[in-house]
């Protein structure tokens, strides 16, 4: 089946501009994660979905990013304002139902292929 | 918070021989690890999962152990091929948070032939 898919696969900007990242979850995936990879780095948790609420945005690096989910399905990642150090990998995760407190059902996060950005 | 190191960050073996990573993680809370490996230009791809109540597990040629008590663990390949070659990334889950993963640096393995 389809997994989770990412737009644009490569992005340039110029330093200040807006830029929106998409991310199509796979179907009836509830549970959705936005994370940043750079350059030769892992991978830097930025927020959560369940749903269309996002109970934990503590990884959003400053008030300039911020991130929707609409319909329980499609989110969008946009950085106001864009700046160098902005640039990396960014990657949406999906996953079917996540383990609610202390419950034993984990549920495996998978992931896109990404979004390159390039904030000249 | 929670916090994984992984080592070595880069590792060559010849073709055939075994491959191990190792990660070591902070929070005796976490009770959920995967691995995964990203081919260039690729998202992550999870190859290998363990659950703190399992010490270890096996999947043909991949094997994970886990150790609780040194919250550490290693990711194993054996009889590597071409194909292997990849950054690998294990990661660590929190019980009863919001199920982010907090994921190591990375290892970039290289099969030789």
């Amino acid at each position: 089946g389809a997994g989770v898919s990412q737009s644009p696969s490569n992005k340039v900007t110029e330093k200040g501009k807006d830029v929106e990242l998409r991310c199509d979850p796979i179907s009836g995936h509830t549970a959705l994660y936005w994370y940043r990879q750079s350059l030769g780095q892992g991978l830097e948790f930025l927020i959560y979905f369940q749903g269309n609420s996002a109970p934990d945005k503590s990884g959003l690096p400053s008030d300039r990013f911020s991130a929707e989910r609409t319909g329980g399905s499609v989110s969008t990642l946009t950085i106001q304002r864009t700046q160098q150090e902005d640039s990396a990998v960014y990657l949406c995760a999906s996953s079917l139902n996540p383990p609610y407190r202390g419950g034993p059902n984990y549920k495996t996060q998978y992931f896109g292929p990404g979004t390159r950005l390039l904030v000249l | 918070g929670e916090n994984v190191e992984q080592h070595p960050s880069t590792l060559s073996v010849q073709e055939g021989d075994s491959a191990v990573i190792k990660c070591t993680y902070s929070d005796s809370a976490s009770n959920y690890f995967p691995w995964y490996k990203q081919e260039l230009g690729k998202g992550p791809q999870l190859i290998i999962d363990i659950r703190s109540n399992v010490g270890e597990k096996k999947d043909q040629r991949i094997a994970v152990t886990l150790n609780k008590t040194a919250k550490h663990f290693s990711l194993h390949i054996t009889e590597t091929q071409p194909e292997d070659s990849a950054v690998y990334f294990c990661a660590a889950r929190l019980t009863g948070t919001a199920s982010k993963l907090t994921f190591g640096t990375g290892t970039r393995l290289q099969v030789t032939l």
